[in-house]
């Protein structure tokens, strides 16, 4: 199975500040990364497709790079209603295997 | 209005069964992978199960092999999860999702259900 290791596993931010959330794939998995921000209960919502396609809705200050092992979700300016987890997830085979997380806190 | 609405959890003993159902609506259910997906409390998120647009392919995670069983009816849009065998494990919010791209069952997953918790406990 490939494992998917974020980082940081939290991180504390102000508004305006940018904001950049790391993974690693525990194997190459091309582009087939995604991101997703999840609040307190409520589903998960997707914010990046294909590493770097933002979905359609999705506010253009997220962002998505990489490919091979190392993925980047970039937030270039936090605003309230951000702070949440994310979550990255391989799209490249089965088992389908999600990170961990970051949640995203207010400083 | 695109959605999906889970329905059939609740609480059930170590080793009973349950069968969850996923309703969608507002697109062509018939043309879209889907998948479930849960989540622990307090945990993050394991995909569960896929089953593919016409129920041709599935697929499941290690921890649920042999005792779930996904599957679907393209006449009434609507998703299953069959558990049997459960365990304490198990206990967790599932979410039926949509493949985002209509006959890839991978990519991404587009449409989330609210979910429906399900606790396995004595």
């Amino acid at each position: 199975d490939i494992q998917m290791t974020p980082s940081p596993s939290s991180v504390s931010a102000s508004v305006g500040d940018r904001v950049t959330i790391t993974c690693r794939a525990s194997q190459g998995i091309s582009s087939w990364l995604a991101w997703y921000q999840q609040k307190p209960g409520k589903a998960p919502k997707l914010l990046i497709y294909a590493a770097s396609s933002l979905q359609s809705g999705v506010p253009s200050r997220f962002s998505g790079s990489g490919s091979g092992t190392d993925f980047t979700l970039t937030i270039s300016s936090l605003q309230p209603e951000d702070f949440a987890t994310y979550y990255c997830q391989q799209a490249n085979s089965f088992p389908l295997t999600f990170g961990g997380g970051t949640k995203v806190e207010i400083k | 209005q695109v959605q999906l609405v889970e329905s059939g959890g609740g609480v059930v003993q170590p080793g009973r069964s349950l069968r969850l159902s996923c309703a969608a609506s507002g697109f062509t259910f018939s043309s879209y992978g889907m998948h479930w997906v849960r989540q622990a409390p307090g945990k993050g998120l394991e995909w569960v199960a896929v089953i593919w647009y016409d129920g041709s392919n599935k697929y499941y995670a290690d921890s649920v092999k042999g005792r779930f069983t996904i599957s679907r009816d393209n006449s009434k849009n609507t998703l299953y999860l069959q558990m049997n065998s459960l365990r304490a494990e198990d206990t967790a919010v599932y979410y039926c999702a949509r493949s985002a791209v209509a006959g890839n069952p991978l990519i991404a997953f587009d449409i989330w259900g609210q979910g429906t918790m399900v606790t396995v406990s004595s």
